[in-house]
C-alpha cells in the first residue's frame, strides 16, 4: 500500500486560509488521493477526493501537484469547527483495498 | 438518511474473554470495513467484507474474526481478549467494493480490556 506523509501538527488562525500539505511519492497511477477529518470522540468524516485535476467541494478544495506526488488540503477559511485531524489516504481504483491511515494532521484553530 | 450505525457505543470486558461488535452500513452501501484505532493512533485497518465473504484483510490475528449478513450488516469478533485490544473500532461502509467512493464511518465502540 502506497504511504503518505503529513506533519504532525499545524496551527491556524480563525476565518484565515488553512493548507494542509501530503506528500505521497510512491503513489501509482490508479491511486485515488482521499482526504478525512477526525473529530475529538467521533469516526472520520470524508472530505474530498481527486485523480489528477484540482476539486472543489462545499467544505474543501484539493490542490494537486502536476507529478501528484503532493497535494494540498485547503479550508479557504477556518473556524473553530475545523479543529481536528487530518488524514491523506490513497486508495486504488481497481480491486478490495486495504487503506492504510497514517497519524493525520492535527490542525489547531486559534480564536 | 441514516449513516453508519455501530453498537455499543461503550464495551468493558475481561482479558480472556470474547466480544461482538456490530455495524450497520449506511442505506445503499455494501462494502464494509473495520478499523482499530489507539489513542492518538491513525485508525489501522482490520479487513474488508463485500457479498458476504473476506476481502482484504489487515496485519490482524486470528483472534480477529468477522461476518457480514445478506443485509449487509456485519459484526467483528474478538476472542480471547488482549489488554492490548483496548481501543475504538470503526466500522466503514461504502458503495461496491473496486469502485472509488468516499467510506462513510460510523462513531465506533469504545472496547476497554480490564
Amino acid at each position: 500500500d502506497a504511504k503518505t506523509t503529513q506533519p504532525n501538527s499545524m496551527e491556524s488562525n480563525e476565518e484565515e486560509p488553512v493548507h494542509l500539505p501530503c506528500n505521497h511519492s510512491t503513489i501509482s497511477g490508479t491511486d485515488y488521493i482521499h482526504w478525512y477529518r477526525q473529530l475529538p470522540s467521533q469516526g472520520p468524516e470524508y472530505v474530498i477526493h481527486g485523480l489528477t485535476s484540482n476539486v472543489n467541494n462545499r467544505m474543501a478544495s484539493l490542490a494537486i501537484a502536476e507529478d501528484r506526488k503532493s497535494s494540498t488540503l485547503i479550508l479557504h477559511r477556518a473556524t473553530l469547527r475545523d479543529a481536528a485531524v487530518y488524514y491523506c489516504i490513497l486508495r486504488d481504483s481497481g480491486g478490495y483495498q486495504k487503506v492504510t491511515f497514517g497519524i493525520g494532521t492535527k490542525l489547531q484553530v486559534i480564536p | 438518511d441514516a449513516g453508519v450505525t455501530q453498537s455499543p457505543t461503550h464495551l468493558i470486558k475481561t482479558r480472556g474473554q470474547q466480544v461482538t461488535l456490530r455495524c450497520s452500513p449506511k442505506s445503499g452501501h455494501d462494502t464494509v470495513s473495520w478499523y482499530q484505532q489507539a489513542l492518538g493512533q491513525g485508525p489501522q485497518f482490520i479487513f474488508q467484507y463485500y457479498e458476504e465473504e473476506e476481502r482484504q484483510r489487515g496485519n490482524f490475528p486470528d483472534r480477529f474474526s468477522g461476518h457480514q449478513f445478506p443485509n449487509y450488516s456485519s459484526e467483528l469478533n474478538v476472542n480471547a481478549l488482549l489488554l492490548g485490544d483496548s481501543a475504538l473500532y470503526l466500522c466503514a461502509s461504502s458503495l461496491t467494493a473496486g469502485q472509488n467512493y468516499g467510506y462513510t464511518f460510523g462513531s465506533g465502540t469504545r472496547l476497554t480490556v480490564v
